[in-house]
């Protein structure tokens, strides 16, 4: 079976320093990865996706990064945090190659900011 | 704009009292629609996928319907654990990345 991992579950980071989040997940391979943002009462907002390694597709216009730099290895970067970077991050998995198929979450990061 | 949109934001229900939530969707060629469940401070967690028109599908006291512009979620019957946030989401156009665009969700409290 597939299972996804997130870390760490929670990060309080001052403004203006680093950011690495990492996601795995195990049981497949080649799979479609995102990485998703959801704010206080807000709904999911894709940030980025990869359909293989080194591929990385930005959706949304941030000092945010993503890297992949293994098959199942998903990262989200930033070099200086925001205020407004704060919020519950979640990675996702698809299976590579098929379209319009569900994706599984990981149990998220819960980023603040201060 | 492509967009999908859930009613009623929040839902209050007494324990047996059947509802249903609604996701609306306005997008080119929609490919897949899909229906979430999200405890607070976990990750979402898959229930369904529509394809068509037409389709249902059901999962103990869930089941889900879709028409050409809107689906639904129907509750029987819940249960106090049925409490949680649903979210709708959609997948369409040429692409084959599966890129879905959520709704806001539908906050759905059980009661006793």
């Amino acid at each position: 079976s597939q299972t996804i991992h997130q870390w760490p579950a929670t990060l309080v980071q001052p403004v203006g320093s680093p950011l690495s989040l990492e996601c795995t997940v195990e049981g497949t391979s080649n799979p479609n990865l995102y990485w998703y943002r959801q704010a206080a009462g807000r709904g999911l907002q894709l940030l980025f996706y990869s359909v293989g390694i080194g591929q990385i597709s930005s959706e949304v216009p941030q000092n945010l990064s993503a890297s992949r730099p293994q098959d199942r290895q998903f990262i989200l970067s930033s070099k200086k945090l925001l205020l407004s970077d704060s919020g519950f991050y979640l990675c996702a998995w698809s299976w590579g190659g098929l379209p319009a198929d569900e994706q599984f979450f990981g149990p998220g990061t819960r980023l603040t900011v201060l | 704009e492509d967009q999908v949109t859930q009613s009623p934001e929040a839902l209050r229900l007494q324990e047996g009292e059947s509802s249903s939530l609604n996701c609306s969707y306005t997008v080119s060629g929609l490919r897949g629609l899909f229906w979430y469940r999200q405890d607070p401070g976990k990750g979402p967690e898959f229930l369904f996928t529509l394809y068509s028109a037409g389709e249902e599908k059901e999962k103990e006291r869930l089941k889900a319907t879709l028409t050409k512009k809107e689906s639904f979620l129907h509750i029987t019957a819940p249960k106090p654990e049925d409490s949680a946030t649903y979210l709708c989401a959609v997948t369409f156009g040429s692409s084959n990345t599966g890129k879905l665009i959520f709704g806001q969700g539908t906050t759905l409290q059980v009661k006793p």
